[in-house]
């Protein structure tokens, strides 16, 4: 079984310029979700997809981000226009169910974003 | 306070010996918990899953303390390759994680 796959795995952008990030979740896995890690804090929940819908969104830092999943496949995660504080590792985690019902996150190798 | 709080350490712990750390949560609401393993600069990855009644997986393992809101885990006979950062995940709401527990095995 393939697992979560993120693409790229760098990207190295200029303040102002936009980038995308992919996300592929395990193949049957209806949630979703993104992650980010600044360095030298810990990781914090983004937002979590079901399917195509957003189920929660509350982590997403500012309307610079915008991520969508459509078709309830791969996800996207869009940065528009980046600042320097969007550095960062991006982490890319499905599930198959509900984790608060004991599913795990798996997680993708994650995407480092350096904004210069 | 912080959904979830770990103390960052470093834990350094001499070969074969035994480790445990705490992770302490807020919500008493929290049904399901899980530990990771972060080694640097890459994904977290599932150690165990924490259930009620406590669970072990080889040399790991893992509690819950409801009345006292934390989990806690467990190495024995720690080994080289055991050197990493432990997170904790709460798996209500907004799936918060712990800023992790450093282990260093010491040779």
């Amino acid at each position: 079984e393939a697992g979560v796959t993120q693409f790229p795995s760098h990207s190295v952008i200029e303040k102002g310029q936009t980038v995308t990030l992919r996300c592929d979740p395990i193949s049957g896995h209806d949630n979703l979700y993104w992650y980010r890690r600044v360095m030298g804090k810990e990781i914090k929940f983004l937002l979590h997809f079901v399917k195509e819908s957003k189920q929660d969104e509350s982590g997403m830092p500012n309307n610079r981000f915008l991520a969508e999943r459509t078709g309830g496949t791969y996800s996207t995660l869009k940065v528009q226009p980046a600042e320097l504080e969007d550095s960062g590792v991006y982490f890319c985690a499905s599930s198959q169910d509900l984790v608060r019902s004991g599913s795990p996150l798996h997680f993708g190798n994650g995407t480092r974003l350096t904004v210069t | 306070r912080k959904e979830v709080e770990q103390d960052p350490g470093p834990f350094n712990v001499p070969e074969g010996a035994t480790v445990a750390f705490n992770c302490t949560y807020s919500n008493s609401a929290s049904q399901s918990f899980f530990w990771y393993r972060q080694d640097c600069r890459k994904e977290p990855k599932l150690l165990m899953s924490v259930y009620s009644s406590g669970n072990e997986d080889g040399r790991f393992t893992a509690q819950l303390n409801r009345a006292s809101q934390y989990i806690s885990l467990l190495i024995r006979d720690s080994k080289l390759s055991d050197s990493a950062t432990y997170l904790c995940l709460e798996g209500n709401n907004r799936l918060a994680f712990g800023k992790g527990n450093q282990v260093v095995v010491i040779p």
